[in-house]
């Protein structure tokens, strides 16, 4: 069974303030994504790494998947209160099809 | 290019009873998967639905099972319905490429039970 390990569970900064999440597993994926959930609503995908190493920058979001494709980060500079909501970081296994395994997720808040 | 639709938004259900929630994919997914998200256990993998057959199976009872049609539209039906089914209940419409895996949720349907 592949897990996914994502870490803070929480956390809340101040507007300005530049953050890190981790997601770690010991299982190799072959893509991971990450995805932003609002309340009530369902994830919206932001990025997909693919390639050992890889990163990717979306703005002020930075991603970057791990040499061996075990792990992920997601680093936000100078965050805002419109940044706030539920990261969620999910991997597809290779050998699973579409099935993803997600992190618990990160609960960001960014205070004003 | 239309998302991915899932209805009803929001059911209340009596223990016992059973339910049908549908799953409309992204024009062109073949893939359709199901997850139930609750706030102890996160996003967890129900099934997975691929031109009309069953992919991939999580770990839920046979309660739960689903189904996808040759439109690729697709249902998950919950039988004798109990208290901690009450989730918020995600599809996800797949595309698989040199990109890898990318699912798109819809905006799910949130099951209450009473």
């Amino acid at each position: 069974t592949q897990l996914l390990e994502q870490s803070p569970q929480f956390l809340s900064i101040q507007e300005g303030e530049n953050l890190t999440v981790y997601c770690n597993s010991s299982s190799v994926f072959s893509s991971l994504q990450w995805y932003r959930q609002e309340p009530g609503e369902g994830p919206v995908l932001l990025v997909t790494v693919v390639t050992g190493g890889e990163v990717k920058k979306l703005k002020r979001l930075t991603f970057q998947f791990g040499d061996a494709r075990k792990d992920s980060s997601l680093h936000i500079t100078a965050a805002q209160p419109g940044d706030t909501g539920l990261y969620l970081c999910a991997g597809a296994g290779e050998t699973s099809g579409s099935r993803l395994t997600f992190g618990e997720g990160t609960q960001l808040t960014v205070n004003p | 290019k239309a998302g991915v639709t899932q209805t009803p938004r929001y059911l209340i259900k009596t223990r016992g009873q059973q339910v049908t929630l549908s799953c409309s994919p992204i024009s062109g997914h073949r893939s359709v998967s199901w997850y139930q998200q609750t706030p102890g256990q996160g996003l967890q993998f129900l099934f997975e639905y691929f031109s009309e057959t069953q992919r991939n199976k999580g770990n839920f009872p046979g309660r739960f099972s689903g189904r996808q049609f040759s439109n690729s539209r697709s249902e998950m039906n919950v039988s004798t319905l109990e208290l901690g089914d009450s989730a918020l209940y995600l599809c996800a419409s797949s595309l698989t490429g040199v990109r890898g895996t990318e699912a798109f949720f819809g905006q799910g349907t949130r099951l209450t039970v009473v």
